[in-house]
């Protein structure tokens, strides 16, 4: 089946670093990439749509500026969380409709510390 | 109010039980998911659905449109079937607040 893989699983960074994770279609090509958050016994919410080859579209309350979105290729998306604080320290994972339904990456939790 | 509400919130079962998760949306959609995430995080998705009823292995899941409502049922119930279950609806992303499904042996 269609398979996003995400890197990393787990990070941790200091105050003010940035950090960039990364999602790959492995046998697919996603124009469409999805990027959410999810904080601790919440539900997850949507950040950003990822379209490859033009901007990304965020949602309502999301910085584009703190987190910036290149979709430069079919395979990769990537999420960059710039000049990180704590209060960014979340779930953050991907996700891809191949064909039918969507297909997520394995998340990557960061702790900003 | 949430417009994709699950219940119940949590719910514990014992091994080989009959389990029930109950998903309402107040959107328009045109897709209905149930997703599974494990205590790692990792999501799986279980089901697409926009009409009737879907069946995988122990899973089953139906839709009611006119209702705007759907169910995830699990039958045998098994410890490893313990995961946070998500509704979410379609087009854009919506994610019901999940159901934390233990099962004991």
């Amino acid at each position: 089946g269609a398979v996003v893989s995400q890197h990393p699983s787990w990070v941790i960074c200091k105050s003010g670093t940035s950090v960039k994770i990364e999602c790959r279609s492995l046998d697919f090509q996603a124009t469409t990439m999805f990027w959410y958050r999810q904080f601790p016994k919440q539900s997850l919410m949507l950040m950003a749509t990822s379209n490859e080859g033009s901007k990304a579209t965020y949602e309502q309350g999301v910085e584009k500026d703190k987190f910036l979105i290149n979709h430069a290729s079919l395979t990769l998306s990537t999420l960059t969380v710039t000049s990180a604080h704590p209060e960014d320290s979340s779930f953050y994972i991907c996700s891809a409709r191949p064909a039918d339904g969507y297909t997520f990456g394995s998340g990557t939790r960061l702790t900003v510390v | 109010k949430n417009e994709v509400e699950q219940s119940p919130q949590n719910l514990t079962a014992q091994e080989g039980e009959f389990i029930t998760i109950n998903c309402s949306y107040s959107v328009g959609i045109s897709a209905l998911h149930w997703l599974q995430q494990h205590p790692g995080g990792g999501i799986v998705s279980l089901f697409m659905l926009s009409s009737g009823k879907k069946k995988h292995g122990r899973l089953i899941a139906t839709i009611n449109i006119q209702e705007k409502h759907s169910s995830l049922h699990i039958t045998a119930s098994h410890p490893r079937d313990s995961a946070v279950y998500i509704c979410a609806v379609t087009d854009k992303l919506i994610f019901g607040t999940g159901t934390r499904l233990q099962v004991f042996p």
